[in-house]
C-alpha cells in the first residue's frame, strides 16, 4: 500500500527567504510522485514530478525537488519565497504506469510574511 | 492546451433540485475523474473513467450519478443532495498508463440549502 506524509501542515517564511515543504512516502512500488498547489478557491496545478528520472527534479516558478529513495523523501524546496507563493501544497504518490488512483498527503498550507 | 474546464464556477442548490455538473478536455486523455474536496482537505477520488467507461466507484451515495458522452466531456448529475455535499468538486484528466499525473480544472463551489 501507498501513504504519504506530509511532516507540517503549515509552514510561514518571509519573503525572500528559503522555502522548504518536507514530505515522506511509502511505497511498495517505485512511485511517480507529485507536488501540486492549489490558491484559495481554485483547482490543482502540477507544480513538479518525479518519474525514475533525475532524482533533482525541476517545476514551475522556481521550485524543485529532490527524490531520495534512501530516506522515502520528496522534500519541495524554493530558494526565495514570492508572496504569490502562499498556497496549499500536497505532495502525492502513484504508481508507475500510471495507476489511476493518486494517494494525497493532508496538504501544507505556506504562508508568506512581508 | 492542458487546460480542463468546468461549468459552473458556482452552484447553489435545494435539496429537491436536479442540476449538473461539466466538464471538458482537449488534451487527447482517455481517463477521467470526479473529486470531491472539503475546506482544508485534499481530494478525495469519487468516480473513474477509462475509455468513456466507469472503472471505479468509490461507494458514492447515487444522488451522485455520472456519465461520460464522448472522450471529452464528463459530467456529474446530482439530485436529492444533503447539506453535508456541500464542497468543491474537482474534475480531472490523465493519459491511461503513462506516468500517472491528472491535471485539474478550477472546481465547481457547490452550496446545497
Amino acid at each position: 500500500a501507498q501513504s504519504v506524509t506530509q511532516l507540517d501542515s503549515h509552514v510561514s517564511v518571509s519573503e525572500g527567504t528559503p522555502v522548504l515543504l518536507r514530505c515522506n512516502y511509502s511505497s511498495s512500488y517505485s512511485p511517480s510522485l507529485f507536488w501540486y498547489v492549489q490558491h484559495p478557491n481554485k483547482g490543482l496545478q502540477l507544480l513538479l514530478k518525479y518519474t525514475s528520472a533525475a532524482t533533482l527534479v525541476k517545476g514551475i516558478n522556481g521550485f524543485e525537488a529532490e527524490f531520495k529513495k534512501s530516506e522515502t523523501s520528496f522534500h519541495l524546496t524554493k530558494p526565495s519565497a514570492h508572496m504569490s507563493d502562499a498556497a496549499e501544497y500536497f505532495c502525492v504518490v502513484s504508481r508507475i504506469q500510471g495507476a489511476q488512483k493518486l494517494v494525497f498527503g493532508q496538504g501544507t498550507r505556506l504562508t508568506i510574511n512581508p | 492546451d492542458t487546460e480542463v474546464t468546468q461549468t459552473p464556477k458556482h452552484l447553489v442548490m435545494g435539496m429537491t433540485n436536479k442540476k449538473s455538473l461539466k466538464c471538458e478536455q482537449h488534451m487527447g486523455h482517455r481517463a477521467m475523474y470526479w473529486y470531491k474536496q472539503k475546506a482544508k482537505k485534499p481530494p478525495e477520488l469519487m468516480f473513474v473513467y477509462s475509455y468513456e467507461k466507469l472503472s471505479i466507484n468509490e461507494s458514492v451515495p447515487s444522488r451522485f450519478s455520472p456519465e461520460c458522452p464522448n472522450s471529452s466531456l464528463l459530467n456529474l448529475h446530482l439530485h436529492a443532495l444533503q447539506p453535508e455535499d456541500s464542497a468543491l468538486y474537482l474534475c480531472a484528466s490523465s493519459q491511461v498508463g503513462g506516468t500517472g499525473e491528472q491535471y485539474f480544472g478550477p472546481g465547481t463551489r457547490l452550496t446545497v440549502t
